[in-house]
């Protein structure tokens, strides 16, 4: 089975702090995803990476910067960390292009 | 933009009852998956479905994509408490990496 592993399950922070969320998955594949979930809002795509050191801006990339320097490490962050910012963070990867995504448990990131 | 639409958006139902969940789009999609999401976890895949018309079953779900490859469905037969949970549709759109997610049902089966 795919494990995804993200490295907190709770996070809490202050305002300006920079955070970096980390993600690492186990089966050697070569896309990983970073999305924030909000009620009534779903899954939205922040970045994601096709290869090592290659990244592409989702959706609503502001404030976030991502880095992926190992194949199966994804890191998510936050450069000056903002209360609009509060969620629930979920990395993913899969396969190749066309191969369903394998999520993580998730960060719930709350920052005050 | 893409847009994934899910309904209904919440769904409360009695054990032993039927329903149907739907994701609907005006964009045609390569490929379309279904997850399951419990509290506090992340979106656990059921179903990948890539031929427009395909029917998957799986145990009491029976997961349908829309011939035209832009809608599908999810049918739930004699729903069980175990079923509760958020289920979200993904699109993928063919020569992309980018998936959509429609913003999910939360479904609660009563025992």
């Amino acid at each position: 089975d795919v494990k995804v592993t993200q490295s907190s399950r709770y996070l809490v922070k202050r305002t300006g702090e920079k955070v970096f969320l980390e993600c690492v998955q186990d089966m050697d594949h070569e896309n990983m995803f970073w999305y924030r979930q909000d009620p009534g809002l779903g899954l939205r795509l922040i970045y994601f990476s096709y290869d090592v050191k290659m990244k592409e801006k989702g959706d609503i990339p502001e404030g976030y910067s991502v880095s992926r320097e190992k194949k199966e490490r994804f890191s998510l962050i936050l450069e000056s960390a903002s209360t609009n910012q509060t969620s629930m963070y979920l990395c993913a990867s899969s396969e190749s292009g066309n191969q369903p995504q394998h999520f993580g448990d998730g960060t719930r990131l709350s920052i005050l | 933009t893409q847009l994934l639409e899910q309904s209904p958006q919440f769904l409360s139902i009695q054990e032993g009852e039927n329903l149907t969940v739907y994701c609907n789009s005006s964009s045609v999609f390569s490929s379309l998956q279904w997850y399951r999401q419990e509290p506090g976890e992340g979106p656990v895949l059921l179903v990948t479905v890539v031929t427009g018309g395909e029917v998957k079953k799986l145990k009491r779900l029976t997961f349908q994509f829309g011939d035209a490859r832009k809608d599908s469905s999810l049918h739930i037969t004699a729903a069980q408490p175990g079923d509760t949970g958020l289920y979200l549709c993904a699109g993928l759109s063919s020569g992309t990496y980018k998936y959509i997610f429609g913003t999910g049902t939360r479904l609660k089966v009563l025992a």
